[in-house]
């Protein structure tokens, strides 16, 4: 099967932009749809994209999804971070018979 | 409101047998799949399977396939994940989460998540 591979742990300033990279190690990324979840410490996860792209009603515009096939990665944005953008995040996609995967996720500190 | 209700905590010896449940409520449960995630202390999650309560098909991950099954029992919106033999290495969190449904063909991801079950395998 195919694996997501995230960084383990990406920092960033109050307010400032961060991207998290969620590359696919085979097949197409764009042959499946990619979700991105939040996971706080002791809490379920929470998802933040769907979709590759779409946000579920209450998450905010701050957060955003894209794919690239040229580099078959997701990316997932968030921009103007504030202190409770920090968690862990987690990319999800599927293979050809709908078999999923997680990344690693990736640890975002905001400092 | 779409809700999944799953026991806290079982604890349980190596070597039992244990069927975790996840309640479903507020939505058609037979028209959506519904899978099961593990979280091992302190790492990662891990998605193990998903099944489709309407026709019981269900998807396992390879690394999950042959050690546990999944199913569910539609007539009471439940679904849920079972060991025959449990390993200490079994224990941890495990997640239900309902799939959101089909877009133009391609699945969706997990939209709506239990509270988690913490399954603690020890002699």
């Amino acid at each position: 099967n195919f694996m997501l591979t995230q960084p383990h742990s990406v920092s960033e300033s109050p307010g400032k932009t961060v991207t998290i990279s969620c590359t696919r190690s085979s097949g197409s990324i764009a042959s499946n749809y990619v979700q991105w979840y939040q996971q706080r410490p002791g809490s379920s996860p929470t998802t933040v994209i769907y979709e590759d792209n779409q946000r579920p009603s209450g998450v905010p515009d701050r957060f955003s999804g894209s794919i690239d096939s040229s580099s078959n990665s997701a990316s997932l944005t968030i921009s103007g971070l504030k202190t409770e953008d920090e968690a862990d995040y987690y990319c999800q996609s599927y293979d050809s018979i709908n078999r999923g995967v997680f990344g690693g996720g990736t640890k975002l500190t905001v400092l | 409101e779409v809700q999944l209700v799953q026991p806290g905590a079982e604890v349980k010896k190596p070597g039992e047998s244990l069927k975790i449940s996840c309640k479903g409520s507020g939505y058609n449960f037979n028209g959506h799949w519904i899978g099961w995630v593990r979280q091992m202390p302190g790492k990662g999650l891990e998605w193990m399977g998903i099944i489709y309560p309407g026709d019981s098909d269900t998807r396992y991950s390879p690394s999950f396939q042959g050690q546990v099954s999944i199913s569910a029992d539609k007539s009471i919106n439940t679904a849920y994940l079972h060991w025959g033999s449990l390993k200490a290495s079994d224990s941890g969190m495990y997640y239900c989460a309902r799939v959101s449904g089909y877009s133009y063909g391609r699945l969706g991801g997990f939209d709506y998540w239990g509270q988690g079950t913490l399954v603690t395998v020890s002699s």
